[in-house]
């Protein structure tokens, strides 16, 4: 299977407790998104990386949330001090686009992994 | 800023009955649009997408068309099966110079097929 994985698939802590998740986008992929779903919702971007520059951040992603990408290839996700409102799905995907720069005008089209379930109790 | 507002669900059809789920956006310019279903237990897939006005996507008997008069994306099929059952989430990516594809989602629409 070449298709985006996301480890662990759940996650159960206590509040206080940090938490990291790991995604591995699909190979030639240079793109590389997280996003978060809670229930009963659509999800909700919260960063971006091109190759391992991170260029966006949503302001979704409080000062606890720290994201990398150190070669290009695997991200994590890790959330300090968790809390109870910090109980979602993390949702990771990954595209391909040409061009080094995200000047360029277009849109690429992303391939969602599983996820990870994190309940923060 | 981006937004993208859905039918809200669930929808109940009867196998072999007519689907349609509305989605309207608004956004700056003219995004890519993409319709989502995630299956139960299963992560997001890429059901169909459209990237100009008037463009029609299709895949597995849905369709949807790009419609930047009424900035609607309705996804459709003739005749649903059981095993369309799943949330279906409709999204649009903007196409700024200088801005990530990053996507905008609906709430998400629950389809229920029922024998």
């Amino acid at each position: 299977d070449t298709g985006v994985s996301q480890n662990p698939r759940h996650k159960i802590t206590k509040r206080g407790q940090n938490v990291t998740f790991r995604c591995d986008p699909i190979s030639e992929h240079n793109r590389l998104y997280w996003y978060r779903q809670t229930l009963g919702q659509g999800p909700e971007f919260l960063t971006y990386f091109q190759n391992e520059a991170q260029l966006e951040k949503s302001r979704l992603l409080s000062d606890r949330f720290s994201a990398e990408r150190p070669k290009g290839s695997f991200s994590t996700l890790e959330i300090q001090r968790t809390e109870q409102g910090d109980s979602a799905m993390y949702l990771c995907a990954s595209s391909f686009r040409q061009g080094s720069s995200q000047g360029l005008a277009g849109t690429d089209t992303q391939y969602f992994g599983p996820g990870t379930r994190l309940t923060v109790l | 800023g981006d937004s993208v507002t859905q039918m809200e669900g669930p929808v109940t059809l009867s196998e072999e009955a007519f689907l349609t789920i509305n989605c309207t956006y608004t956004a700056t310019g003219y995004p890519s649009l993409f319709w989502y279903v995630q299956y139960p237990g299963e992560g997001l897939q890429l059901l169909l997408k459209a990237t100009k006005a008037d463009d029609k996507g299709s895949n597995k008997g849905f369709e949807a068309t790009y419609r930047k008069e009424t900035t609607s994306f309705h996804l459709e099929k003739g005749s649903v099966q059981v095993s369309d059952s799943a949330v279906y989430f409709c999204a649009l990516s903007p196409r700024r110079a200088g801005t990530a594809s990053k996507l905008t989602f609906g709430t998400g629409t629950r389809l229920q097929v029922t024998l």
